[in-house]
């Protein structure tokens, strides 16, 4: 089975500044990472994912992740946010499940305040 | 606008009640996905469909069935529906060979 942890549950960041949301998993087989943006009342937008090739991974709206396997890690960043960059954050895994299936396991989210 | 479409946005209903959502995937999606999101429970995983066929099946309670239809739509029953049911609903689609998740607007069930 697979997990994944966000470390923060809350990141106030003022405008323009960098960011960091953290992002472990963990799996006994390989997987595929995922980091989707949810807006308030609104459904999970893709920002970026990683399947393969090229460990640093990036996405819309300026945001990049970096998978690192021996940390098994996917931490999202991005140089400089927008006050519109104010939403939650999900990390996810999927990997084959007995049966063929697929899912994706999501951490427990990470909102992002940007303040002025 | 995800391709992903879910209805209805809102549903208010009382306790003991039935109710089911639709969804319809993207054009040409074979998999369609279940989640339901509370705040105390954050996204879990419900069901998998592909192709007709229950694929995979995650915290789904017994009260929970879903299905798909020739037409790939799929519908989520929710029945003798409790207070503790009120949450977000998410369908989402993906192609064959996944490699990644689409996923509608969601509906909001209220249990009350």
């Amino acid at each position: 089975a697979q997990s994944v942890t966000q470390l923060d549950s809350q990141v106030p960041v003022f405008e323009e500044a960098p960011v960091e949301l953290r992002c472990n998993y963990s799996s006994s087989v390989s997987v595929y990472l995922f980091w989707y943006v949810q807006y308030p009342n609104q459904g999970l937008q893709l920002l970026l994912k990683y399947l393969s090739g090229s460990t640093l991974v990036k996405g819309i709206n300026g945001f990049e992740a970096e998978f690192n396997k021996s940390q098994t890690s996917f931490h999202l960043r991005k140089p400089s946010v927008h006050i519109s960059d104010t939403a939650e954050y999900f990390c996810a895994v999927s990997a084959h499940i007995t049966g063929g299936g697929n899912k994706l396991t999501f951490g427990t989210g990470t909102q992002l305040k940007v303040e002025l | 606008d995800s391709g992903v479409t879910q209805t209805p946005k809102h549903l208010i209903t009382a306790t003991g009640q039935r109710v089911t959502l639709r969804c319809s995937p993207r054009s040409g999606d074979l998999s369609v996905y279940w989640y339901q999101q509370s705040l105390d429970q954050g996204l879990q995983f419900l069901i998998q469909y592909y192709n007709g066929e229950e694929r995979a099946k995650g915290n789904i309670l017994e009260r929970f069935s879903a299905q798909q239809f020739p037409d790939l739509h799929s519908e989520l029953n929710l029945s003798s529906l409790e207070l503790g049911d009120s949450a977000l609903y998410f369908c989402a689609s993906s192609e064959q060979g996944f490699t990644e998740a689409f996923f509608g607007q969601g509906t909001r069930l209220t249990v009350v």
